[in-house]
């Protein structure tokens, strides 16, 4: 069982293209993080939110705790956004692991 | 400030033979994990520890060993390297559980012949 669903698993747009990547969790959690992994290369964490919504560039992520949902925008796509993204939910403390459970990622790719 | 240090970045072992991943963090994180990347299975947890001297198995812990001496250090052990340990391995560090910011080394790309 899947703790952690992200959609769609793969995704291919148009430069400028709005995008959403949505990520659905069924465990409590204190807070999500959303990750940024390119082709060959480290991972960047990209957000860190608890609840509502942030903002960082052409980049927003929404969370709404009571639905177990966040999303993950970027507007004016650009070719340089292409990369995996990765919702993380992080649980309470306690429970065992280091509370830290990840999706299978998003892979997008914008065709300029 | 370096953040997660995270070396080799890439290594070729043969079966059967031991080698160590190293971490360190500059930042005093409590939290330190090893994960390893597979192609359609998302980042799995290897070993983590909540603080210095103070470890414990994660998701797949098989054939892996780790210690953590100090709070900077983090190295992952591989005892006898087997091909189904051909993965991309990731350490990672954050302050503490909860809502804190997580930093990952660059990543270390591993191919066991």
């Amino acid at each position: 069982k899947n703790e952690v669903e992200q959609s769609p698993q793969n995704l291919t747009a148009q430069e400028g293209e709005f995008i959403t990547i949505n990520c659905s969790y069924s465990v409590g959690i204190s807070a999500l993080h959303w990750l940024q992994q390119h082709p060959g290369g480290g991972i960047v964490s990209l957000f860190m939110l608890s609840s509502g919504k942030k903002k960082h560039g052409r980049l927003i992520a929404t969370i709404n705790i009571q639905e177990k949902h966040s999303s993950l925008h970027i507007t004016a796509s650009h070719p340089r956004d292409s990369a995996v993204y990765i919702c993380a939910p992080t649980r309470h403390s306690g429970g065992g692991a280091d509370g830290l459970t990840f999706g299978k990622g998003t892979h997008l790719i914008i065709q300029p | 400030n370096a953040g997660v240090t995270q070396t080799p970045k890439f290594q070729v072992l043969k079966t059967g033979q031991s080698m160590t991943l190293q971490c360190a963090q500059d930042m005093n994180h409590e939290y330190m994990s090893w994960y390893r990347q597979d192609p359609g299975m998302g980042l799995r947890l290897i070993h983590y520890s909540v603080g210095a001297g103070i470890t414990d198995q994660g998701e797949v812990p098989n054939g892996y060993n780790v210690s953590r001496s100090t709070t900077e250090d983090f190295p992952l052990r591989l005892l006898s390297a087997a091909p189904s340990q051909t993965s991309v391995y990731f350490c990672a560090s954050r302050k503490a559980a909860g809502g804190n910011t997580i930093y990952f080394g660059e990543g270390s790309w591993l191919t066991v012949v």
